[in-house]
């Protein structure tokens, strides 16, 4: 069974980068959609991106050119990356990392993180 | 990509049934069988309950059920029971802009 654990710093000053790493335990972590998913205070759901295990990535076209995601198979152990460039106010939320294997349905999360960007 | 439309809040008596509307358009719910519904309380993280319009994962209670027409996704809830009340979520595939979102439906059991 696979699980996901969020880490990062929990306050990033405006115009900075935020910088999440999303830790993923368990077997069988091929051919999965890796995605991070993100709540504003009082408001829903947003999509930011996927990387599959292949490598390609996709992006919500309204943070494309702030948003990277990648993967990293290092230290014996598999995890994935948030970096989103030149945070506002705006960019305040708890962040999802998730993953599906088909049907674009999101059956495994993480416990969230919340990142308050604040001088 | 413009999230889809759901309604603010919805809200009925134990044991009755209740539907949660998912509105897009024929560029996401209305072409692709890829909507999904999440369940999200307060402080946990969200929890899929339908894929694929009307698939039920394992583990997830028969009340809940999926169904859709035309642009519209609809969540059903029968027998209406206290725990159920939650934020709900529709989310779509949407081709090039591959995700969306539901704005969210606020379930209150009365």
């Amino acid at each position: 069974q696979v699980q996901l654990q969020e880490s990062g710093p929990g306050l990033v000053k405006p115009s900075e980068t935020l910088s999440l790493t999303c830790t993923v335990s368990g077997d069988s972590i091929s051919s999965y959609y890796w995605s991070w998913i993100r709540q504003p205070p009082g408001k829903a759901l947003e999509w930011i991106g996927y990387i599959y295990h292949s490598g390609s990535t996709k992006y919500n076209p309204s943070l494309k050119s702030r948003v990277t995601i990648s993967v990293d198979r290092s230290k014996n152990q598999f995890s994935f990356s948030l970096i989103l460039s030149s945070v506002t106010a705006a960019d305040t939320a708890v962040y999802y990392c998730a993953a599906y294997s088909s049907g674009l349905s999101f059956d495994i999360w993480g416990h969230g993180t919340m990142v308050t960007v604040s001088s | 990509q413009s999230a889809l439309t759901q309604p603010a809040s919805v809200s009925g008596s134990p044991g009755q049934s209740i539907t949660i509307s998912c509105t897009g358009t024929s560029s996401d719910v209305g072409t692709y069988n890829l909507v999904s519904w999440y369940q999200h309380l307060p402080g946990k993280a969200p929890k899929l309950m339908i894929s694929e319009v009307s698939k039920r994962p394992s583990g997830v209670s028969n009340r809940f059920s999926g169904s859709k027409s035309g642009n519209t996704a609809s969540l059903t809830i029968s027998g209406l029971q206290a725990e159920d009340e939650a934020d709900y979520y529709c989310c779509s595939y949407a081709g090039s802009s591959p995700v969306v979102f539901g704005g969210g439906t606020k379930l209150t059991v009365l």
